[in-house]
């Protein structure tokens, strides 16, 4: 079946732009995650869907970085002012169910490089 | 969630079993021990977890030491698409949705 997709794969912004991420998780998939994840580095949380309802953005790094999945399906993660050290793959991960012990599942991710 | 220590980086020749180790010294005893491997330009991908006995599933085997503070993910038989970042997590389960904390990870290299 049809795993974790993201788009666009590659996106290149100029310093000062919005850029706009797109998620589709799994069909069915309660929980969705957002993960930046830095050169060399293993991937860090961002925040956490289930269903429609954002739980947890502890990790969002500033007020630039937004995020939402208003059907509870689709999500996407938007990014304000885009800076230099936005610079980063930015995942997407979603699993079966509310309390998130199952696996979870991640899309090949949107690498964002900023100039 | 416990801290784990990992070595940086590993090599194997293929066909041959590769054996990572990981110590989490501090871990709890409600919190289990997962395994994740990232494969260039993918994202992360699930392999296996356990809480206290030993786990074998198609991808691989989780041995994990009686007073659990350390643990080895075992790929039987390596082959050149196994070489990847392989992460080792602890975390609670049951206890909400939990977000994954990465470390560095372990970089396995298949030479052939």
């Amino acid at each position: 079946g049809a795993g974790v997709s993201q788009s666009p794969r590659y996106k290149v912004a100029k310093r000062g732009q919005d850029v706009a991420l797109r998620c589709d998780p799994i069909s069915g998939h309660v929980s969705l995650f957002w993960y930046q994840q830095a050169l060399g580095q293993g991937p860090e949380f961002l925040t956490y869907f289930q269903n429609e309802a954002q739980l947890d953005k502890s990790g969002l790094p500033s007020d630039r970085f937004f995020a939402e999945r208003p059907e509870g399906s689709v999500s996407t993660l938007k990014i304000q002012r885009t800076q230099q050290e936005d610079s980063a793959v930015y995942l997407c991960a979603s699993s079966p169910r509310r309390t998130g012990d199952y696996e979870q599942y991640f899309g090949p991710g949107t690498r964002l490089t900023v100039t | 969630d416990a801290k784990t220590t990992q070595p940086t980086s590993m090599d194997c020749a293929e066909g041959r079993a590769a054996n990572l180790p990981c110590n989490h010294s501090t871990i709890s005893g409600n919190e289990y021990v997962y395994w994740y491997r990232q494969i260039h330009s993918q994202g992360p991908q699930y392999i296996i977890h356990g809480l206290k006995n030993n786990e074998t599933n198609e991808m691989a085997s989780l041995i994990i030491t009686e007073d659990r503070k350390s643990s080895t993910l075992i790929l039987p038989h390596a082959t050149l698409r196994d070489t990847a970042v392989y992460y080792c997590i602890v975390r609670v389960r049951f206890q909400g949705a939990q977000k994954l904390v990465f470390g560095q990870g372990t970089r396995l290299t298949i030479n052939p």
